[in-house]
């Protein structure tokens, strides 16, 4: 079965620019969450999604927005982009994402740099 | 006070040394996940647990509710366990993260 990907993997961008990520989960997970990785505040949660809702949103200004597919694919969107915006930003997918027993499988990052 | 605390920050082990990483919070959960990240960012789920304990191969995760911390141990320790472990814990869809233990073991 292959795991979750996340496209691009790489990506440079100049401040005020936005910015769109992807992400396919695992066949048959349902649940998609985003995180944000950086060397000073370490790992955030963004968002979690659901049969396309939202379900859940961490403490981020509203320049950061995301969707779900009907197949389940993610996407997230950053828009007017900060330089504090540099980071690793993770998805991980589970197949409901609201039990215990439901383990999630995190993605290899893209990793973001504003210039 | 951050919700997750892990300690210590930094570890260095010998090879075959038994370690272990502590996890305190301070909020409720429905579930602790114990995670590895390797250089290069990877992160992968190493437990999910909400009570007791659990085991694979030469890692132990136990839990403590009433007490609200958890322990991470890796016996025999190798080099390639070093990596950056993070203690999270989640409720309601929403996780939150400790600062992680970068554990270096040398051979």
């Amino acid at each position: 079965k292959a795991g979750v990907t996340q496209t691009p993997r790489y990506l440079i961008k100049t401040r005020g620019q936005q910015v769109t990520l992807s992400c396919s989960p695992i066949s048959g997970h349902r649940s998609v969450s985003w995180y944000q990785q950086t060397p000073g505040q370490g790992l955030q949660f963004l968002f979690e999604y659901f049969s396309e809702t939202q379900r859940n949103k961490g403490n981020f200004p509203g320049r950061f927005s995301g969707r779900q597919f009907s197949n389940s694919r993610s996407e997230m969107n950053v828009s007017t982009l900060e330089l504090g915006d540099s980071a690793l930003y993770l998805c991980a997918s589970s197949r409901q994402g609201n039990s215990p027993a439901d383990e999630q499988y995190f993605g290899p990052g893209t990793r973001l740099t504003v210039t | 006070k951050n919700e997750v605390e892990q300690s210590p920050q930094n570890l260095t082990a010998q090879e075959g040394e038994f370690i272990t990483i502590n996890c305190s919070y301070s909020v409720g959960i429905s579930a602790l996940h114990w995670l590895q990240q390797h250089p290069g960012g990877g992160i992968v789920s190493l437990f999910m647990l909400s009570s007791g304990k659990k085991k694979h191969g030469r890692l132990i995760a136990t839990i403590n509710i009433q007490e609200k911390h958890s322990s991470l141990h890796i016996t025999a320790s190798h080099p390639r366990d070093s990596a950056v472990y993070i203690c999270a814990v989640s409720n309601n869809n929403d996780m939150r993260f400790g600062a992680g233990t970068r554990l270096t073991v040398k051979p």
